[in-house]
């Protein structure tokens, strides 16, 4: 119940194209959700959030997406940039006590020139 | 500045060592975490440390011991090294974040285990 389910496991998409990822949860408790981005060789670093009681963010060229009751949520890279290569997480955090996060199993993204 | 700093990047050891890594944050934080991160990428957190008290510790082997001496150092030392204990390990800090909060992990570039 505290796993976070990510796909698609890796995704190639032209350069100027949209990137989807998704992910599903089962524990209702979870309830901030954000997206990690993580480059070769380096830590993940926050990309960004959401809180479940909003259907849509938009930051730049990125969108998370939550439906709350399917209890699901995707981001979306709009005019996607070989820039934008990079594993992706998912993630969320529960409604209770210390907050951890709980990872998707991630998306290795490659953007083609 | 490195915001959160990790050593060594890389170590390769035999079985059967023991073997320290070492994780500074300049950010102010008041919270520290180890993560690893598995071959195939999953990162899964171990232990999280506030002002230095221990305040998440998952089903980790007892062979991992963290150790805080302030709040700005994190340290995981590892016992009797075995080989599924190569990995990624990467260091984090944030503020205290509790339910209701927004927060956001701060990691540092991680330090490869290789265990031969």
């Amino acid at each position: 119940q505290q796993q976070v389910k990510q796909s698609p496991q890796s995704l190639i998409v032209q350069k100027g194209g949209i990137s989807i990822i998704n992910c599903a949860y089962e524990n209702t408790a979870f309830d901030y959700f954000p997206w990690y981005q993580q480059f070769p060789g380096k830590g993940p670093a926050l990309l960004i959030a959401i809180r479940p009681d909003v259907s849509e963010k938009k930051e730049g060229r990125f969108t998370i997406s939550f439906n709350k009751s399917a209890k699901q949520f995707s981001l979306h890279i709009m005019d996607s940039q070989p820039g934008d290569s990079a594993t992706y997480f998912c993630a969320a955090t529960l409604n209770t006590g210390f907050q951890k996060l709980v990872f998707g199993t991630g998306t290795r993204l490659l953007v083609s020139p | 500045d490195t915001a959160v700093s990790q050593t060594p990047k890389y170590l390769v050891t035999q079985m059967g060592n023991d073997k320290s890594i070492k994780c500074e944050q300049n950010l102010g934080h008041d919270t520290m975490y180890w993560y690893k991160q598995d071959s195939k990428k999953f990162l899964k957190i171990m232990f999280s440390y506030n002002n230095k008290e221990l305040i998440i510790n998952e089903t980790v082997p007892n062979r991992f011991s963290p150790k805080s001496p302030d709040k700005a150092h994190l340290n995981l030392h590892i016992n009797s090294l075995e080989l599924g204990d190569s990995a990624v390990y990467f260091c984090a800090s944030s503020q205290i974040w509790l339910a209701g909060d927004t927060g956001e992990l701060f990691f540092g570039e991680g330090s490869r285990l290789t265990v031969l």
